[in-house]
């Protein structure tokens, strides 16, 4: 079974600074997906990047990009000039590329605050 | 367009009673996933339809838990003789079939607590 881990239960940030958000993963398998989902206090998910793990280029979304290592298993997020917006729990998510296993392993989350 | 709506926002219950919980995905979207998310934790996975279909329903705690989607659309969430620890927001999730990238669009949940 994967397992997605965030070591870091809360983040602050300065207004327009940059943070970076920690995510290691455990699978065994080669080909798979990975996300970062945004929630803020409304909860609803909203999805921020995503990375295909057969693909070196690592993704990025405007202020948003990932640092993305397959072989240590770390895809971390990236921040710049961060926003008051900005500010929401950070969630970690994996997802199988085989057919039928269709489910997001979550992890448990980074709190991220940001100081006008 | 519209995004994917749960219904209710909040349900409050006493132990031992049932509750349907509703989703309504996005239109057209063939895929739809329930997912629970306990106080400070992230979502888990309950169960996973593919048009009127269990898919994957390997999440569902115990046979108290039953989901269904008649027409392939609307979905609801049964729990049976609800217990403290069902306490938590259920979220539901739609997207298209798995060649446009796989992206899961969220609706904001009902949270559920049981008295």
């Amino acid at each position: 079974a994967q397992t997605v881990t965030q070591s870091q239960p809360e983040m602050s940030v300065q207004e327009a600074e940059t943070v970076t958000l920690s995510c290691t993963y455990d699978t065994s398998e080669s080909d798979y997906y990975l996300f970062w989902y945004k929630q803020p206090p409304s909860r609803q998910m909203i999805l921020v990047i995503r990375q295909e793990a057969y693909k070196q280029q690592n993704a990025t979304e405007n202020r948003f990009s990932v640092n993305f290592q397959k072989a240590a298993k770390s895809f971390s997020l990236k921040i710049s000039d961060s926003q008051l917006g900005d500010a929401a729990m950070y969630f970690c998510a994996y997802r199988s590329a085989n057919f039928g296993n269709e489910k997001l392993t979550f992890g448990t989350g980074t709190r991220l605050t940001i100081i006008p | 367009g519209a995004g994917v709506s749960q219904t209710p926002s909040n349900k409050v219950t006493e132990k031992g009673k049932y509750v349907e919980l509703r989703c309504d995905p996005i239109s057209g979207h063939t895929a739809l996933y329930w997912y629970r998310q306990s106080l400070g934790q992230g979502p888990e996975f309950l169960i996973y339809f593919q048009g009127t279909g269990a898919a994957d329903d390997s999440g569902l705690p115990n046979d108290r838990f039953f989901a269904v989607r008649p027409e392939g659309s609307v979905s609801t969430l049964k729990i049976q003789r609800t217990e403290r620890g069902d306490s938590a927001v259920y979220l539901c999730a739609s997207s298209l079939v798995r060649d446009t990238g796989y992206e899961q669009y969220f609706g904001p949940g009902t949270r559920l607590t049981v008295t």
